[in-house]
């Protein structure tokens, strides 16, 4: 079936740096792909619509500037946290669906990031 | 008023036992509901759509109420793999992908 990979899948870094998380479609091609976080024992929160080719659709409350997404191809797309700070340690996803998979959305395995 | 509400829980259950979460959805419109699943630090995976009038997967049976805007899931003869924990999720949209989720409740079947 198909698989939406993401890497790293865990990362820790200190305050004030940027880390960039990618998000591939395998075996698809992912013309919209999603990026959510979840803090511990609460929902996934979408942050932003990341569509191939052009910039993303981000949602009420996040920093586009801060959270800069990147859909470049149509297997890939980047989340960079900017100058992390340790409140934004979370557990980031992202999710696909494109041409060949149907009605399922896939979702990758998740990035654990830690700030220090 | 959050678009997506469940009881957190948790439910602790033995093995054998029925049990059934239930979640409210805040956007009458809203066009596509799922139950997803999700194991601890893991990502959710599609557990079963649900359908107005009503599916069952094996042992697990899920059903939607539009006029009360209410969807529920029923997992009978619980495994102790059944653990995890249980995501309510709503497509708002016709147009779009976009999935709101619940935060979740969670499941422990013990033996």
């Amino acid at each position: 079936g198909a698989v939406v990979s993401q890497h790293p899948s865990w990362v820790i870094c200190k305050s004030g740096t940027s880390v960039k998380i990618e998000c591939r479609s395998l075996d698809f091609q992912a013309t919209t792909m999603f990026w959510y976080r979840q803090f511990p024992k609460q929902s996934l929160m979408l942050m932003a619509t990341s569509n191939e080719g052009s910039k993303a659709t981000y949602e009420q409350g996040v920093e586009k500037d801060k959270f800069l997404i990147n859909h470049a191809s149509l297997t890939l797309s980047t989340l960079t946290v900017t100058s992390a700070h340790p409140e934004d340690s979370s557990f980031y996803i992202c999710s696909a669906r494109g041409t060949g998979t149907g009605n399922t959305i896939y979702f990758g395995e998740g990035s654990w990031l830690t700030v220090v | 008023r959050k678009e997506v509400e469940q009881d957190p829980g948790p439910f602790n259950v033995p093995e054998g036992a029925t049990v059934a979460f239930n979640c409210t959805y805040s956007n009458s419109a809203s066009q596509s509901f799922f139950w997803y699943r999700q194991d601890c630090r893991k990502e959710p995976k599609l557990l079963m759509s649900v359908y107005s009038s009503g599916n069952e997967d094996g042992r697990f049976t899920a059903q939607l109420n539009r006029a009360s805007q209410y969807i529920s899931l029923l997992i009978r003869d619980s495994k102790l793999s059944d653990s995890a924990t249980y995501l309510c999720v709503v497509n708002p949209t016709d147009n779009t992908d976009k999935l709101i989720f619940g935060t979740g409740t969670r499941l422990q079947v013990f033996p």
